[in-house]
């Protein structure tokens, strides 16, 4: 079966713009996660989204947001970018609350900001 | 707050036994994640613990001991292929997901 897609896999914005990256989960998988990854700080939760509600957030500011449509596809938007704002963004989806091997990563869409 | 750490870097040779360890305090836990990642791509499940003890699947077995926060990756005849950064992460969420990951593992496999 089909993976969890991630468009577009590289893109590059100039300071001050904003950008919107897309997660396709794996079909039948309700939870769709995002993640920062940078080499500094490593991988660091941005939020999580089940059945189009957002149930968790991390430490991001306010710039970051997201949302899913009722087909779990998700998307999110990061405002007004910073250059601190270059890096890898990843998505997992499951398909249920909990549990393990069904969290799956997508390949990521690595942004760069100039 | 959350905190998970795990060495930075370690080496071994092909065909060796190598541990990762990887320790953590965080204000909830739902469950412990491996995770694999070679240079430039996506990280790839390894393996989940949920409850105490040792979980084995071929190669790679991951133990938990939840009361002293403590984890390890066990990987077996070692390959070169497996040469890569591992990632220690818990689950915090309540019937959800947020997963805190450690900085990671870069592991070297020398001949």
């Amino acid at each position: 079966k089909a993976g969890v897609t991630q468009t577009p896999r590289y893109l590059i914005k100039t300071r001050g713009q904003q950008v919107t990256l897309s997660c396709s989960p794996i079909s039948g998988h309700r939870s769709v996660s995002w993640y920062q990854q940078t080499p500094g700080q490593g991988l660091q939760f941005l939020f999580e989204y089940f059945s189009e509600t957002q149930r968790n957030k991390g430490n991001f500011p306010g710039r970051f947001s997201g949302r899913q449509f009722s087909n779990s596809r998700s998307e999110m938007n990061v405002s007004t970018l910073e250059l601190g704002d270059s890096a890898l963004y990843l998505c997992a989806s499951s398909p249920d609350s909990t549990g393990g091997d069904g969290y799956t990563f997508g390949s990521g869409t690595r942004l760069t900001v100039v | 707050g959350q905190n998970i750490d795990q060495p930075t870097e370690m080496t071994a040779t092909e065909g060796a036994i190598v541990q990762i360890n990887c320790t953590y305090q965080t204000s909830g836990f739902n469950g412990l994640f491996w995770y694999q990642q070679h240079a430039g791509e996506a990280p790839t499940f390894l393996s989940y613990n949920v409850l105490d003890g040792l979980e084995e699947k071929g190669r790679f077995s991951s133990f938990l001991s939840r009361s002293k926060g403590y984890s390890y990756l066990l990987l077996k005849e070692l390959q070169m292929k497996d040469s890569a950064s591992y990632l220690c992460a818990v689950n915090s969420g309540a019937g959800s997901y947020q997963l805190t990951f450690g900085k990671g593992t870069k592991l070297s496999v020398i001949p």
